[in-house]
């Protein structure tokens, strides 16, 4: 499966936007780009997922590189809620079955007050 | 509310004690799953199901087993508890498999085995 990095941790202003970075130099030209996180002491949960195209939902925006291999996540306006460690998780369209997910160590957002 | 639901949240048992943790999902998914996430090694798939009575190993399958009798429910049964089980574990659900699909979590089933 094609691999993800992502910083370790990240602070951020609240009230301030957020742009969390993600790269996966080996992404195949199948695979989504997924976004999810995961608050203290909650089970993890869906944030927002493209291929190919920018995607905007209510919680949050995706911009995906052009050569996909990069994508950032943006909180337009980070709280205090928005605290969590996020994943950035790759789903190859060849695993049709068993639809794991593959979390790596994410990146731990802090918002500061 | 559409939501995953798990129980119990904590439990406290010991070695060789069967145990069933229960979950529920109210969205007629079709595939339903089984994490566990301990300290420096993530989430790992214990089981997942595609639909009723189809299930499989995910990485983690080891002492652990499941069933899916109904649609809505995917209970995770240890046979015979060992302290390695103890772990935090998540069920999550999906509308149907495929990569273009968001998985819902449960809110977590803190397991310790003494």
């Amino acid at each position: 499966d094609a691999k993800t990095t992502q910083p370790n941790s990240m602070e951020s202003n609240e009230e301030e936007p957020v742009h969390l970075p993600c790269n996966h130099s080996t992404i195949s030209g199948t695979d989504y780009i997924h976004w999810y996180r995961q608050l203290p002491s909650q089970g993890p949960e869906y944030v927002i997922h493209g291929l190919t195209s920018n995607v905007n939902n209510r919680m949050a925006s995706l911009a995906i590189a052009e050569d996909r291999k990069s994508s950032t996540l943006i909180l337009h306006r980070a709280t205090l809620r928005d605290a969590a460690v996020y994943y950035c998780i790759l789903r190859p369209t060849t695993n049709f079955g068993n639809e794991k997910l593959t979390f790596g160590t994410g990146t731990r957002l802090t918002i500061i007050p | 509310e559409a939501q995953v639901t798990q129980n119990p949240r904590y439990l406290i048992t010991v070695t060789g004690k069967k145990l069933t943790v229960t979950c529920s999902q109210n969205m007629n998914h079709e595939y339903m799953s089984w994490y566990r996430q301990d300290p420096g090694l993530g989430l790992r798939q214990i089981y997942y199901s595609m639909n009723v009575e189809v299930t499989d190993k995910g990485d983690v399958p080891e002492g652990y087993k499941v069933s899916r009798k109904e649609k809505r429910n995917f209970p995770l049964i240890l046979e015979s508890p060992s302290p390695n089980q103890t772990s935090l574990y998540f069920c999550a659900s999906s509308l149907s498999p495929g990569p273009s699909y968001e998985q819902y979590f449960g809110p977590g089933t803190r397991l310790t085995v003494t």
